[in-house]
């Protein structure tokens, strides 16, 4: 089944504990990308990456990074989280360079930073 | 960069009449305007886009304009179900995939 996964779906920690949300896609996507949600500010790309070993920053970057060694996984690293990165969390992928453009969205990961 | 507005932000209709959510784009290089519905507790999933050479595309109930000269674009759906509860949110983007910038979102509740 094709399909965009990431772990963990909750998780709830501290300021400062570093952490990493987990992206990974079977589609042979080449366009992968980070979304947060925030109530009435709509989906805001954290970074995006259009193919292994590269990547770029969106909008809402500070705070973030990311890798991309593989084609399929796309992890998402907070070094030192803080209670403004408290947040519903997407990634998605998409093909690049076609036409069938649609990004497919993982299940969401909720964030919770205290 | 592209700054995209949506409106209104709440939306409330009476099972089978229609609902229109607007878009507008600051970007006038954006060739790509897709349409994301989120039912709650799920993730977005594309309904309908549109390229900017067209300027209108159906798919059963729901439609989309686009106005390149005025740099708006629409959703209408007609005949709205009550499963058409959700929040549904405009993008644009110059190429097609990076660089999408997303509306604010409308939440619409349709009453039966």
């Amino acid at each position: 089944e094709a399909q965009v996964t990431q772990n963990p779906r909750y998780l709830i920690t501290v300021t400062g504990k570093k952490l990493t949300v987990t992206c990974s896609q079977n589609m042979n996507h080449e366009y992968m990308s980070w979304y947060r949600q925030d109530p009435g500010l709509g989906l805001r790309q954290i970074y995006y990456s259009m193919n292994v070993e590269v990547t770029d920053k969106g909008d809402v970057p500070e705070g973030y990074k990311v890798s991309r060694k593989e084609k399929r996984n796309f992890p998402l690293i907070l070094e030192s989280p803080s209670p403004n990165q408290t947040s519903l969390y997407f990634c998605a992928s998409s093909l690049f360079g076609t036409s069938k453009v649609e990004q497919y969205f993982g299940p969401g990961t909720r964030l919770t930073v205290t | 960069g592209e700054n995209v507005e949506q409106h209104p932000s709440t939306l409330s209709v009476q099972e089978g009449d229609s609902a229109v959510i607007k878009c507008t784009y600051s970007d006038s290089a954006s060739n790509y305007f897709p349409w994301y519905k989120q039912e709650l507790g799920k993730r977005p999933q594309l309904i309908i886009d549109i390229r900017s050479n067209v300027g209108e595309k159906k798919d059963q109930r729901i439609a989309v304009t686009l106005n390149k000269t005025a740099k708006h674009f629409s959703l209408h759906i007609t005949e709205t179900q009550p499963e058409d509860s959700a929040v549904y949110f405009c993008a644009a983007s110059k190429r097609a995939n990076n660089d999408m910038r997303f509306g604010a979102g409308t939440r619409l509740t349709v009453k039966p």
